[in-house]
């Protein structure tokens, strides 16, 4: 198993342009979380997906959008980007079951300029 | 909604137990607590889960109140790797969806 697989590492965007961050699993897991960390700062989530074809927002959701075609992707789009979204983003998954291992990628670091 | 409440930082010299703290007085029976710890700004590193009893694995020790509004990770023999922030996070049912509620995080620095 990879776990779970984020791209780009890195991304430098100009304001007002647009990108998407992916996310993958290969364990076939229902839950998929999107997460931003600003410096200093906790983990906050922006969207979350019970399954495919079903997505929430989390607390942090605007500016963003997800979509969640099937179990194993689950990408984050920035449509506008704005300076407030530099940001480290980490995805997650995890099975339905409160006792379930919850598994984080590594991180996409983006900074708009 | 279920909310965590660590130190902000705490210390601990090489090769001695590290002990950190984390209420969570708003607990409701079914939702576990989760440890994770973060090096640098790395994905977070899972560490222990538990519901109600203590657990052990290879990595720490997790010691649960009785009334589980408390919970202490254990680091027995702390090493200058485990320097990292540590974050205890109840899953939380949350408007029916599973939720990760994330407190701000014990910074644990170890000294030599």
């Amino acid at each position: 198993n990879a776990g779970v697989t984020q791209t780009p590492k890195f991304r430098i965007l100009k304001i007002g342009q647009s990108m998407t961050l992916q996310c993958t699993q290969d364990m076939n897991h229902n839950y998929m979380y999107w997460y931003r960390q600003d410096p200093g700062m906790g983990l906050k989530l922006i969207y979350y997906s019970v399954g495919a074809g079903i997505t929430d927002k989390g607390e942090v959701p605007n500016g963003y959008n997800v979509s969640r075609s099937t179990t194993e992707d689950f990408p984050l789009r920035l449509e506008l980007a704005a300076p407030s979204q530099t940001s480290v983003y980490f995805c997650a998954s995890t099975l339905t079951g409160a006792g379930n291992t919850i598994y984080f990628g590594e991180g996409s670091w983006l900074t708009v300029v | 909604d279920a909310k965590t409440t660590q130190p902000t930082s705490m210390d601990c010299a090489e090769g001695r137990a590290a002990n950190l703290p984390c209420n969570h007085s708003t607990i409701s029976g079914n939702e576990y607590v989760y440890w994770y710890r973060q090096i640098h700004s790395q994905g977070p590193q899972y560490i222990i889960h538990g519901l109600k009893n203590n657990e052990t694995n290879e990595m720490a020790s997790l010691i649960i109140t009785e009334d589980r509004k408390s919970s202490t990770l254990i680091l027995p023999h702390a090493t200058l790797r485990d320097t990292a922030v540590y974050y205890c996070i109840v899953r939380a049912i949350i408007q029916g969806a599973q939720k990760l509620v994330f407190g701000q995080g014990t910074r644990l620095t170890i000294n030599p």
